[in-house]
């Protein structure tokens, strides 16, 4: 069983539009991340909710909506997307610790704006 | 940001130790160091943490300077598949940020 999913594992999509990634972990983790990996390949965190609750709310474009309906689910949906949100987008769980236990990542979303 | 310093690439050869440094001057008490790497493309994938004492697991060993500082990562016997970029993070309260990591390149 893979312990963080995300799906779709690709998607292209034209300008304008509004798409949603989904990410499941069946780890019984209470924390869940967003982190977006550009060209230059730098992995920078989005967001992190804990127990549903949001957390940390980088600079992100008010575009960017995180949606957690239960602590095994962080989705993330964008709306009017444009060329600059291609990146691989990248979800991670975690228990709300005292830094003492590590983080998991799923495979990555390849997100193409055309 | 993130707060460390690594440095941006290193090579090591095929089953010879790899030893990749981390400067985290400002790293504070409760703060632990955290190795992730990232191979080609994947998600990152955990490797080891500690907060003051040297740490040794299947994978790796991490000594950690006792002004905490900085840290090694060490590899104790690289194979061409531990090729990847290597991030050391300093964390605490579930505030993991990276920075650019050191490409490890394991070479035959």
């Amino acid at each position: 069983d893979t312990a963080v999913s995300q799906t779709p594992k690709y998607l292209v999509t034209q300008m304008g539009n509004d798409k949603s990634i989904k990410c499941e972990q069946n780890l019984g983790h209470d924390t869940m991340y967003w982190y977006k990996q550009d060209s230059k390949k730098f992995l920078k965190i989005m967001f992190s909710y804990n127990n549903k609750e949001l957390i940390i709310n980088e600079t992100v474009p008010n575009r960017f909506s995180p949606k957690s309906p239960d602590k095994a689910h962080l989705n993330l949906h964008i709306n009017s997307l444009e060329l600059g949100d291609s990146a691989v987008y990248f979800c991670a769980s975690s228990f709300f610790r005292d830094s003492n236990t590590e983080a998991f990542f799923g495979q990555g979303t390849r997100l193409t704006v055309v | 940001d993130a707060k460390t310093t690594q440095p941006p690439s290193m090579d090591c050869a095929e089953g010879r130790a790899a030893n990749l440094p981390c400067n985290h001057s400002t790293i504070s008490g409760n703060e632990y160091v955290y190795w992730y790497r990232q191979i080609h493309s994947q998600g990152p994938q955990y490797i080891i943490h500690g907060l003051k004492n040297n740490e040794t697991n299947e994978m790796a060993s991490l000594i950690i300077t006792e002004d905490r500082k900085s840290s090694t990562l060490i590899l104790p016997h690289a194979t061409l598949r531990d090729t990847a970029v290597y991030y050391c993070i300093v964390d605490n309260n579930n505030d993991m940020r990276f920075g650019a990591g050191t490409r490890l390149t394991v070479k035959p």
